[in-house]
């Protein structure tokens, strides 16, 4: 079946832009991930949806960073007024639910190029 | 929350066996241990799981020690494809945690 998608694959942006990533989980997972990995690095853990529930914005690195899902599906995370340090490949993931055992699926993520 | 400690990297001969440590000295009685790994250019993929007991499934086999403080995921025949970062992950307790991600362990496999 259909895996997690997102797109775009690669986004090249000026520093200052804003933009737009977009994640579409597998229909009926009710848990979404965004995550962030730099260059070499590992896996940093940005924002958690779980179905009506209040996200987890905990590891947003700034107020320039929002998330939203609508409908408990799609999701879009948006940096406004981008920086040179935001330039990382963005992960996105989704689950089932959000249990102790679930295990989370990830897409092929974004890689952000900011100039 | 619980870490993990893997050694950077790791080297094995194609069609050998493969064990990668990872050290959780600060588990918890409740925190399952999952294994991803991420080949080159790819989101990580989900390989095993467990909490006390050993587990086996198509991609590997977990070991746990005893005291649970430590587990080894095994590679039975490396392959080529097998090339990748392996993470160790603690799952949090409270419901709803997301993985916390460590620096795991490349592993090459060489023909």
């Amino acid at each position: 079946g259909a895996g997690v998608s997102q797109s775009p694959s690669n986004k090249v942006t000026e520093k200052g832009k804003d933009v737009e990533l977009r994640c579409d989980p597998i229909s009926g997972h009710t848990a979404l991930y965004w995550y962030r990995q730099s260059l070499g690095q590992g896996l940093e853990f940005l924002i958690y949806f779980q179905g009506n529930s209040a996200p987890d914005k905990s590891g947003l690195p700034s107020d320039r960073f929002s998330a939203e899902r609508t409908g408990g599906s799609v999701s879009t995370l948006t940096i406004q007024r981008t920086q040179q340090e935001d330039s990382a490949v963005y992960l996105c993931a989704s689950s089932l639910d959000s249990g102790r055992t679930d295990t989370q699926y990830f897409g092929p993520g974004t890689r952000l190029t900011v100039l | 929350d619980a870490k993990t400690t893997q050694p950077n990297s790791m080297e094995s001969n194609e069609e050998e066996p493969v064990h990668l440590p990872c050290n959780h000295s600060t588990i918890s009685g409740t925190d399952y241990i999952h294994w991803y790994r991420q080949l080159p250019s790819q989101g990580p993929e989900y390989v095993i799981h467990g909490l006390t007991s050993n587990v086996n499934n198509r991609m590997a086999s977990l070991a746990i020690a005893e005291d649970r403080k430590s587990s080894t995921l095994i590679l039975h025949r490396a392959t080529l494809r097998d090339a990748a970062v392996y993470y160790c992950i603690l799952r949090d307790r409270h419901y709803g945690q997301n993985f916390v991600f460590g620096p795991g362990t490349r592993l090459s496999v060489l023909p």
